[in-house]
């Protein structure tokens, strides 16, 4: 089994709520990651976790903040965004973190009003 | 044949016909690279890899060509079939870093 899942697959909020993105996965991966792809555009690493520890943090602005409670799972809690910062937001994971297949989930469609 | 949009560059094929599509990686460092499908609205799909110690490798109705003297690589689809439209990225990685690098996609519409 290959499947990452994430949820919601959709999410629309205020620029004054808070709200999280889920991420999960059970192929006994060790690194795990977030993305931010606009449309028409690849995309764009924001965090690296490899064995729950954050690994890289792409300068992504702090009103994003992402979490690795265990290995299967990690999150990405929302907090005071942008209109710009609507996107789907990809979560992938790898076996251990270094040229090797990352698998990605199906996305969680973030739309700030 | 082949157009450059505002943001994503479209080749347009006949269903049956051999897809081939370009991509220029950055790094001359990078040693793993990486095709990815992505459907509208679904997140990128593992087609095929490739090491930096191989120029070729093939899948089912895919194969992989890498030319590490001008840094590019190329995907090439037999027999392309309507469920193969979609975008398709190619990603880079260095050995021993976790960054994967992304080209900037081209979107392969295959024509009845």
């Amino acid at each position: 089994d290959t499947e990452v899942t994430q949820t919601p697959k959709h999410l629309v909020m205020g620029m004054t709520n808070k709200k999280s993105l889920k991420c999960e996965q059970h192929m006994g991966h060790r690194a795990m990651y977030w993305y931010k792809q606009k449309a028409k555009k690849p995309p764009e690493l924001m965090f690296v976790y490899s064995y729950e520890k954050l690994s890289i943090n792409e300068s992504v602005p702090s009103r994003f903040s992402p979490e690795c409670p265990n290995s299967s799972l990690l999150n990405l809690h929302l907090h005071a965004l942008q209109p710009e910062d609507s996107a789907l937001y990809l979560c992938a994971s790898s076996q251990e973190g270094t040229e090797e297949t990352q698998y990605f989930g199906p996305g969680t469609r973030l739309l700030v009003l | 044949g082949e157009s450059v949009g505002l943001h994503l560059p479209t080749l347009s094929v006949q269903e049956g016909d051999n897809s081939i599509i370009n991509c220029a990686y950055s790094n001359s460092a990078s040693d793993y690279f990486i095709w990815y499908k992505q459907e509208s609205g679904k997140g990128p799909q593992f087609i095929i890899d490739i090491r930096s110690n191989m120029d070729k490798r093939q899948g089912q109705r895919v194969t992989v060509l890498l030319n590490k003297t001008v840094k590019h690589l190329s995907l090439q689809i037999a027999a392309t079939q309507p469920g193969d439209s979609a975008v398709y990225f190619c990603a880079e990685n260095s050995s021993g870093t976790y960054k994967y690098i992304f080209g900037t996609g081209t979107r392969l519409k295959v024509l009845a």
